[in-house]
């Protein structure tokens, strides 16, 4: 059954720290969302991104984070300058269409120490 | 706003049925989900109810839907140890566009 991967896994980095985290999203997938989780805490939606664009974000998706398709496969989640509170699981999603199920990935547990 | 509760615990002994329920505030949900998280694991997709629907069932999962109230509940029958994990509910709403609003998570341990 196809799935959504994302690498690493965990990663820990040092505060101030740029971080990368990867995904690949479902092949025919054409939308593509991360949500992340910190520890204890809900689940919260980041971005979507669609045709090479955002289609969405929330207010915690401020200018510290960017998103990109950089190939037709991988889809990432840059943290540019990582703070304390940025720990947290990272899930990456993608769906069909926009009001498709989505499906998620095993997420990136992120540790900024 | 857009909001999902869920109580944070629920324990229950191997073969009996748990249940878990949910409330939210958007009237406009089309689709709600139940997804589980075991330790260290991602989410994974379990089932979902269209919101005119009032049940649906899937071997041992069974949704039942109250829209008047926005009272989501899932119900496991025959409960096994290898249910015990976080049972997070989920609406899709329509703002800009669909994203997920989940709520805080349910705590199912299961005791032999």
């Amino acid at each position: 059954e196809p799935e959504v991967t994302q690498t690493p896994s965990h990663q820990v980095t040092q505060m101030g720290q740029e971080v990368i985290l990867r995904c690949v999203p479902i092949s025919n997938h054409l939308y593509f969302y991360w949500y992340r989780q910190i520890l204890g805490q809900k689940v919260e939606f980041l971005v979507s991104f669609y045709n090479n664009e955002i289609s969405e974000k929330s207010e915690i998706f401020d200018d510290q984070f960017s998103v990109e398709r950089p190939d037709g496969s991988n889809f990432t989640l840059k943290i540019r300058s990582t703070k304390l509170e940025d720990s947290a699981m990272y899930f990456c999603a993608s769906s069909v269409g926009t009001g498709e199920t989505i499906y998620f990935g095993e997420g990136s547990w992120l540790t900024v120490v | 706003g857009e909001d999902v509760e869920q109580s944070l615990f629920l324990s229950v002994r191997e073969g009996d049925s748990s249940v878990i329920n949910c409330t939210y505030t958007d009237s406009s949900s089309t689709y709600l989900y139940w997804y589980k998280q075991e330790p260290g694991a991602g989410l994974q997709l379990l089932t979902y109810i269209f919101s005119n629907m009032d049940m649906k069932q899937d071997q041992r999962l069974t949704v039942l839907l109250n829209k008047k109230d926005k009272h989501l509940s899932l119900r496991i029958a025959d409960t096994q140890t290898g249910d015990s994990a976080i049972y997070f509910c989920a609406e899709k709403v329509t703002s800009g566009t669909y994203k997920y609003i989940f709520g805080t998570g349910t705590r199912l341990k299961v005791l032999a």
